[in-house]
């Protein structure tokens, strides 16, 4: 069973440009979660993908995207980047459905530095 | 909306020893979920304990054990037999118990465990 694995492991942008993130979900899994850890933080809720549909969204702003594929990989998409979206971003995959109750299992997530 | 509040940014310990790691939360929900994650320097984020809200006793998994304190919304870890490779970032979650799996994070306790 292979966990959850992310890339690249670190990426450097510049302000305005845009950037894609990569998720593998655990093997079996149908659920990708993203979030945001600035330094120092703990990590923010970003959106959630169930089935390939988003089911919740936290307080990002639109330029903030995603998307999840067939095989339950999952993308984030950011445009226009600013400094503040300088992060370790984090993606947990799980298995969702009506009970509720699945751990999430993370990723060791995509360093992105933004001069 | 559900806050997670951990009010030990820093905590030590020596080797053997027993460590109590502190976190409240506040949510006006009756069915949730409360977890400890921890996020060695290495980064990935490790489940290390969770505890339902409907259940009554606490969580225990070798070493480490919580105290769930549902009317106070109190909800700490203790690690016992503190070992070196204890030593991380502790982070205190909160879930829904609805569909969205969203994970609410406090802010986290950076534990040094020395030898």
């Amino acid at each position: 069973e292979t966990g959850v694995t992310q890339s690249p492991t670190h990426l450097i942008k510049t302000r305005g440009q845009q950037v894609t993130l990569r998720c593998s979900s655990q093997s079996g899994h149908n659920t990708v979660s993203w979030y945001q850890q600035a330094l120092g933080q703990g990590p923010q809720f970003i959106f959630q993908y169930y089935r390939e549909e988003e089911n919740g969204r936290g307080n990002f702003p639109p330029r903030f995207s995603g998307l999840q594929f067939p095989n339950y990989s999952s993308e984030l998409n950011v445009n226009a980047l600013e400094l503040d979206d300088s992060a370790l971003y984090l993606c947990a995959s799980s298995l969702g459905g009506l009970a509720g109750m699945y751990e999430q299992y993370f990723g060791p997530g995509t360093r992105l530095t933004v001069t | 909306a559900q806050t997670v509040t951990q009010s030990q940014p820093e905590m030590s310990v020596q080797e053997a020893e027993t460590v109590t790691l502190s976190c409240t939360y506040d949510t006006s929900e009756n069915n949730y979920y409360l977890f400890w994650y921890k996020q060695p320097p290495s980064r990935q984020m490790i489940l290390v304990i969770r505890q339902e809200a409907y259940k009554q006793q606490n969580a225990t998994e070798n070493r480490f054990s919580v105290n769930f304190q549902k009317a106070a919304k109190s909800f700490s870890l203790k690690i016992s037999d503190s070992q070196l490779g204890d030593t991380a970032m502790y982070f205190c979650a909160y879930r829904s118990g609805g569909s969205n799996y969203k994970l609410t994070f406090g802010k986290g306790t950076l534990l040094t465990v020395n030898p």
